[in-house]
């Protein structure tokens, strides 16, 4: 079993959709939980950080974490196409080890 | 822009060659963090530097290797090269161990 699982996709929604994306984890150890998004052959670049179980939201973005259940998510509000990008949920135990896991991506396309 | 400068960003060498690949980290950051990214692979952890030490190692191949300078910035060198080493490689960095990492555009290898 993968570490961290996600959905590849692809997701195709229209404009102003609210978008829903997910990873599960096996790893209890994990304690901090990101989201990416990265445009094709650029960098990842970091949408979400949070430690805790819970919403945090930020603008249209609001990434939730259920450490009992080992699930994420990011909601995306009023989608736009600028929002079409692979999404990658990344994951980091701390201690000793402080290696970022990730999801392979969910491909999002919002349609205009 | 992250901060995180990552150079060349693209190379082309010859299977068997050795190349080099430098990042530079955001100012006042101490660790940084190398990761492969292919289509079928996704990203990969490759190693994670602290102040200027090893901290963590991945699936790092033994022709690949690492160092953070006194100065933070890190290379990553690649030697003998084949030609399943062609992918994007980023470098991360964040200001301790347990905080958001922040990636640079990526260095795009295709060794030939």
């Amino acid at each position: 079993q993968k570490e961290v699982e996600q959905d590849p996709g692809p997701l195709s929604v229209p404009e102003g959709a609210i978008v829903s994306l997910n990873c599960t984890y096996s790893n209890s150890a994990f304690q901090y939980f990101m989201w990416y998004r990265q445009y094709s052959r650029k960098g990842p670049e970091l949408l979400m950080y949070t430690y805790s179980s819970g919403n945090k939201e930020d603008g249209r973005f609001t990434a939730q974490v259920d450490k009992s259940s080992k699930y994420i998510s990011l909601f995306i509000r009023d989608s736009q196409p600028s929002d079409s990008a692979t999404y990658l949920c990344a994951m980091q135990s701390g201690g000793s080890n402080y290696k970022l896991t990730f999801g392979k991506g969910t491909l999002l396309t919002v349609n205009p | 822009d992250s901060g995180v400068t990552q150079t060349p960003k693209h190379l082309i060498t010859a299977t068997g060659q050795r190349v080099t690949l430098r990042c530079s980290p955001r100012s006042g950051d101490l660790s940084v963090y190398w990761y492969q990214q292919s289509l079928d692979q996704g990203l990969q952890f490759l190693i994670q530097y602290y102040n200027g030490e090893e901290r963590a190692k991945g699936n790092i191949l033994e022709r690949f290797s690492a160092q953070q300078f006194p100065d933070l910035h890190s290379e990553l060198n690649l030697s003998s090269l084949e030609l399943g080493d062609s992918a994007l490689y980023f470098c991360a960095s964040s200001v301790s161990q347990s905080t958001e990492a922040f990636f640079g555009q990526g260095t795009r290898l295709t060794v030939v």
